[in-house]
């Protein structure tokens, strides 16, 4: 199955500079991946995603890119504000035995905290 | 909010008994799933579903087990046989056979061991 690697697992910048986290995967079938951003208490949401068929994707001040040949992709945020601070999750598609998607298998999670 | 509703929000059990945790979606999607939430863990796959009247083990099934009766519903069931359910469970979607598609969560279900 698949295997996620993220880190750090603590990231702590000072506000208006940039944060870079980064994931690897075991599983070169995984064709898709995302970022997501969970606050305290509440749901994952998705930030960004990638396919693997793209090396980079760009949304204003979130980026990500991907190294299928290493098997790695990372997020990275410009300009961080304090309303960035939360926790960062990325995540790999794998395929099903029988075909499809059986689940997104998720890193352990990164903690960014922005210092004023 | 989201279009996939998970009940209740908090949720107590007593050692010994089941308890089933709800998850319902209007997006119409195909493919749902069930993960557990552990601190420091992240997120734990224990079942899914690509299609009604199926499903498949995750990563973490032993002592829990789901039904997929309606494409709108894949509630949880939390047997005694598992012996640390407390933990935060979230529900998700997936439209099509969700290979590389967005999952959509549920608010999340904070069940407690008493």
């Amino acid at each position: 199955g698949e295997n996620v690697e993220q880190h750090p697992s603590t990231l702590s910048v000072q506000e208006g500079d940039s944060a870079v986290i980064k994931c690897t995967y075991s599983d070169s079938a995984s064709n898709y991946f995302p970022w997501y951003k969970q606050e305290l208490g509440k749901r994952p949401q998705l930030i960004i995603d990638i396919r693997s068929n793209v090396g980079e994707k760009k949304d204003q001040r979130i980026a990500v890119t991907l190294n299928k040949t290493a098997k790695h992709f990372s997020l990275h945020i410009t300009e961080t504000q304090p309303e960035d601070s939360a926790v960062y999750f990325c995540a790999a598609s794998r395929k099903a035995p029988r075909g499809g998607a059986d689940g997104l298998t998720f890193g352990k999670g990164t903690h960014l905290i922005i210092q004023p | 909010d989201g279009g996939i509703t998970q009940s209740p929000k908090y949720l107590f059990r007593k050692e010994g008994q089941n308890v089933t945790l709800s998850c319902e979606q209007n997006l119409n999607h195909d493919a749902m799933y069930w993960y557990r939430q552990d601190p420091g863990q992240g997120l734990r796959l224990i079942y899914y579903s690509q299609i009604v009247n199926d499903f498949q083990k995750g990563d973490i099934a032993e002592g829990y087990s789901v039904s997929r009766e309606k494409k709108e519903s894949f509630p949880l069931t939390v047997t005694s046989a598992q012996k640390n359910p407390t933990a935060f469970y979230l529900c998700a979607s997936r439209d099509g056979q969700g290979l590389d598609t967005e999952a959509f969560f549920g608010q999340g279900t904070r069940l407690t061991v008493v």
